[in-house]
């Protein structure tokens, strides 16, 4: 199975900021990197698809890049509603796997 | 508006059997692969199973394979997970989520359950 990891595991910030997370792959997936926002009590949601697709209704100051191994996430000026745990998802290869998670904080 | 509503999660003893249920709604059932992950408490998302929108193809995590079973019964649209053979590890909210192609070797998942909590224990 494809392992991912992210990093950092936890971080803090305040609004407005610029946040950067980051994806790796134990072996190469092209582009098939997948991201997705979960908050509190809830279901994670589709951000970003395919490295950089925003998926629809997802605003513009998320961002996604990479290819290979090795991807970020990046959010633009973070918001209230962004203080949630991110998930990165690798659908290069069965079975699909997913990174340990991210948890945004609130600084 | 797609709405994928979890039910059927509840407690039960080890070695025992639990049946998930997901109705959909707001899609053309049929036309999309249907996945189930779930996540254990304070853990990350795992992948457990999926299901062609025809339902003639499915595949299985390691974890689960041989226990669990994924069917579908696109006139009820409606996505049902049989889970035998309980052990504590399966421990989990359980996520019914649909993909957004028809066939299941796409596994980008663009809609999610609420999600329903299967807990094992004596």
């Amino acid at each position: 199975d494809i392992q991912m990891t992210q990093s950092p595991s936890s971080l803090s910030a305040s609004v407005g900021d610029r946040v950067t997370i980051t994806c790796r792959a134990s072996e190469t997936i092209s582009n098939f990197l997948n991201w997705y926002q979960q908050k509190p009590g809830k279901a994670p949601k589709l951000l970003i698809y395919s490295t950089s697709s925003l998926q629809s209704g997802v605003p513009s100051r998320f961002s996604g890049r990479g290819s290979g191994t090795d991807f970020t996430l990046t959010i633009n000026s973070l918001q209230p509603e962004d203080f949630a745990t991110y998930h990165c998802q690798q659908s290069y290869s069965s079975p699909p796997t997913f990174g340990q998670g991210t948890k945004v904080e609130i600084k | 508006e797609v709405q994928l509503l979890d039910s059927g999660g509840g407690l039960v003893q080890p070695g025992g059997s639990l049946r998930l249920s997901c109705a959909a709604s707001g899609f053309i059932f049929g036309n999309y692969a249907m996945h189930w992950v779930r996540q254990a408490p304070g853990k990350g998302l795992e992948w457990v199973a999926d299901i062609s929108g025809s339902g003639d193809t499915t595949s299985y995590a390691d974890s689960v394979k041989g226990r669990f079973t994924v069917s579908r019964d696109n006139s009820k649209n409606t996505l049902y997970l049989q889970m035998d053979s309980l052990r504590a590890e399966d421990t989990a909210i359980y996520y019914c989520a649909k993909d957004q192609q028809y066939s299941s070797d796409w596994y980008v998942i663009d809609y999610w359950g609420q999600g329903t909590l299967v807990t094992v224990s004596p």
